[in-house]
């Protein structure tokens, strides 16, 4: 069974870049499968913020494209994001997740990242 | 963008009642690219439907997805206490790839 986890820190100042890493156990991140991120804010709904291919392609949600970057580490089964100049409303749970055929079938935990100073 | 509105925003039901859950998106979707997930508090979305009428791996037959065009309805047969959770439709496809209703809060009466 395909596990996720999500790590980084906790916390990140105004016009910072907030990082993450999505360890990838029980499969291979370079399956076949696109796995992505989705974001949270608390109590609120899903936003998907963008996705990665082991063979380089990558796809972003356009509302958040110009401050991305998803990419993946072959060698330690993980991939990451990175998102700059974060401000408050990036505050969220971020979820890694791999996609299935049009879905996102397996999920982390999720970890909350707190944008402040 | 494809927006997809989910009724009701809250629905009070009691154990063994029957649920309808509904999904309208701003465009006509393709119903091999709509799903619905489950979520709990403190927990991540579990896929439940995909296809908008395959259940997920593991998922109990009480659950069932329909729907066509821009009209998707989960329905759950008899509810069962571990299901008063958020319910989310997602559709693939439409730039940015993957959205989401808004959500459905089902809650016990």
């Amino acid at each position: 069974q395909v596990q996720l986890q999500e790590s980084g820190p906790g916390l990140v100042k105004p016009s910072g870049t907030l990082s993450l890493t999505c360890a990838v156990s029980g499969g291979s991140i370079t399956s076949g499968n696109w796995w992505s991120w989705v974001r949270q804010p608390p109590g609120k709904g899903l936003e998907w913020i963008g996705e990665m291919h082991h063979g380089g392609g990558t796809n972003y949600n356009p509302s958040l494209k110009s401050r991305i970057t998803i990419s993946v580490d072959k060698s330690k089964n993980q991939f990451s994001l990175q998102l700059s100049s974060v401000t408050a409303a990036d505050t969220a749970v971020y979820y890694c997740a791999r996609n299935g055929r049009h879905v996102l079938d397996y999920w982390g935990q999720g970890t909350l990242v707190t944008v402040s100073s | 963008e494809i927006v997809l509105t989910q009724s009701p925003g809250t629905l009070s039901l009691s154990p063994g009642e029957r649920a309808t859950l509904s999904c309208r998106a701003s465009q006509s979707v393709s119903s091999s690219d709509l799903a619905w997930y489950q979520q709990k508090p403190g927990q991540a979305p579990r896929l439940l439907i995909y296809g908008a009428s395959s259940r997920a791996t593991g998922i109990p037959d009480r659950f069932s997805g329909s729907g066509s065009g821009t009209d998707f309805t989960l329905t759950i047969s008899r509810l069962e206490p571990e299901d008063f959770a958020v319910y989310y439709c997602q559709q693939y496809g439409s730039s940015p790839l993957y959205t989401f209703g808004q959500g459905t809060n089902l809650e016990i009466k």
